[in-house]
């Protein structure tokens, strides 16, 4: 069966400082790998995905994540985070199959302070 | 061009009331899903439709839940005699295609508060 795990509840980093939200995962077969971000009183929004090539992919609001097959790990990152990045973020996996669901982790909010 | 939607946003209801949830997804999204979001429970699969057939009802939690998905687009999540463990925002997200590689799309969800 598939699992996400994100080993950390809460992340604080100051504003301009690099970030990181980590996420590893479990599937059999090649991972399908995505991240949401979920801002306060807003729904869930996709940010970016990996399926196929290269490691490092780049998504919405500059945050990029990077696939690690040997480490089973698919971190989020950005270079400068900024106050607006505050949200509660979501890793999932889904698999090369038809009519399997995606599987989000616990999620992890992010605090960023001016 | 609307997105998923979902209502009621909101639904208060007391302990062994049943409640229906409904989701109008995307039009031509094909795949359809209920996501439970509980505090410090992250978001729970609950169940998936391709079209308007539900291949893996896995998540549901007992056989409270039910859901039913017609004209491959509108979904209702019935919950009966509910509990006070069923209060949560429920999540509804559809997708153009069924394979795992396609982004979701969410509606605002409904919370659900059992009293």
């Amino acid at each position: 069966a598939q699992s996400v795990a994100q080993p950390e509840d809460q992340v604080n980093v100051a504003e301009g400082n690099p970030l990181t939200v980590k996420c590893t995962y479990s599937v059999s077969g090649n991972p399908y790998l995505f991240w949401y971000v979920q801002y306060p009183n807003r729904g869930l929004q996709f940010l970016l995905k990996y399926i196929t090539g290269d490691n490092l992919v780049k998504g919405s609001y500059g945050f990029e994540a990077e696939f690690n097959k040997s480490q089973t790990s698919f971190h989020l990152k950005k270079p400068s985070a900024l106050v607006s990045d505050s949200a509660l973020y979501f890793c999932a996996v889904g698999k090369n199959q038809a009519g399997t669901a995606l599987i989000f982790g616990k999620g992890t909010t992010l605090s960023v302070s001016s | 061009g609307a997105g998923v939607s979902q209502s009621p946003s909101n639904k208060v209801t007391e302990k062994g009331k049943d409640v229906e949830l409904r989701c109008d997804p995307i039009s031509g999204h094909t795949a359809l899903y209920w996501y439970r979001q509980s505090l410090g429970q992250g978001l729970e699969f609950l169940i998936y439709f391709q079209g308007n057939s539900a291949p893996d009802k896995s998540g549901l939690p007992s056989d409270r839940f039910s859901a039913e998905r017609t004209g491959g687009s509108v979904s209702t999540l019935t919950i009966q005699r509910t509990q006070q463990e069923d209060s949560a925002v429920y999540l509804c997200a559809s997708s153009l295609i069924t394979m795992g590689n396609s982004p979701l799309h969410f509606g605002n969800g409904t919370r659900l508060t059992v009293t």
